[in-house]
């Protein structure tokens, strides 16, 4: 069935540094499309970016991701961290009419 | 923006007592959903609903019943808590029609079985 990996459950990083999520995923269907959820503390989860067309670059609030249906990638980049960055990010895939499945989540920390 | 409201925010329960977890969603979508977060496991879906008067089950239905008496309601109910039931609960909302459509989240209920 389908389903979405995310390798990093804990990361934690130095403002400044860049950031890199992994994303991967699995689906029998074509008409695939990855989002990126990230949930703020005491917050709801919100969408923060969702993928376009197949290698095509999508960008919201600094952080970007391309999906590449080639390798089932669509991993999410920011340049710079940010302490305000600290939150729960979690990748999700939803493929044909299907329901949405998640990645277990991977807990960013951003330190001074 | 979109709007999904979640009550109680916050539950104390009793082993064996029943619970029931309340989503109120003012998009008008036709689907909504109840996940589970926990450490390690992330989202996972419990039951969700095509529209009112429907329900079906999700990824891990045992000991939670659904119900959407309407449009703009759907509820969790937990007949018999258990303490392996703490949890925080999301209740979504989405779009049927977009494959593409991102899902509204409420807020969370964080209820703890003791």
């Amino acid at each position: 069935g389908d389903s979405v990996t995310q390798k990093e459950g804990l990361v934690t990083l130095t403002e400044g540094l860049p950031v890199m999520l992994n994303c991967t995923y699995q689906t029998i269907y074509s008409n695939a499309f990855l989002f990126w959820y990230v949930h703020y503390l005491n917050e709801s989860p919100r969408l923060l970016l969702k993928s376009s067309t197949d290698n095509k670059r999508t960008e919201h609030q600094g952080f970007h991701a391309t999906l590449h249906k080639s390798s089932s990638s669509f991993h999410l980049q920011k340049s710079s961290a940010q302490l305000s960055d600290s939150a729960l990010y979690y990748c999700a895939l939803r493929a044909g009419y299907q329901n949405f499945y998640f990645g277990k989540g991977t807990s960013l920390t951003v330190i001074p | 923006e979109a709007a999904v409201t979640q009550s109680p925010r916050n539950k104390v329960a009793v082993t064996g007592g029943k619970v029931t977890l309340s989503c109120n969603q003012t998009n008008n979508h036709n689907n909504m959903y109840w996940y589970r977060q926990d450490t390690g496991h992330g989202l996972r879906l419990i039951h969700y609903s095509y529209g009112a008067g429907s329900t079906e089950k999700g990824d891990i239905p045992d000991g939670y019943k659904a119900s959407r008496p309407s449009q703009e309601n759907f509820s969790l109910i937990l007949e018999l808590a258990t303490p392996s039931q703490t949890s925080v609960y999301f209740c979504a909302s989405g779009d049927a029609c977009r494959v593409n459509e991102r899902l509204f989240f409420g807020h969370g209920t964080k209820l703890s079985v003791l």
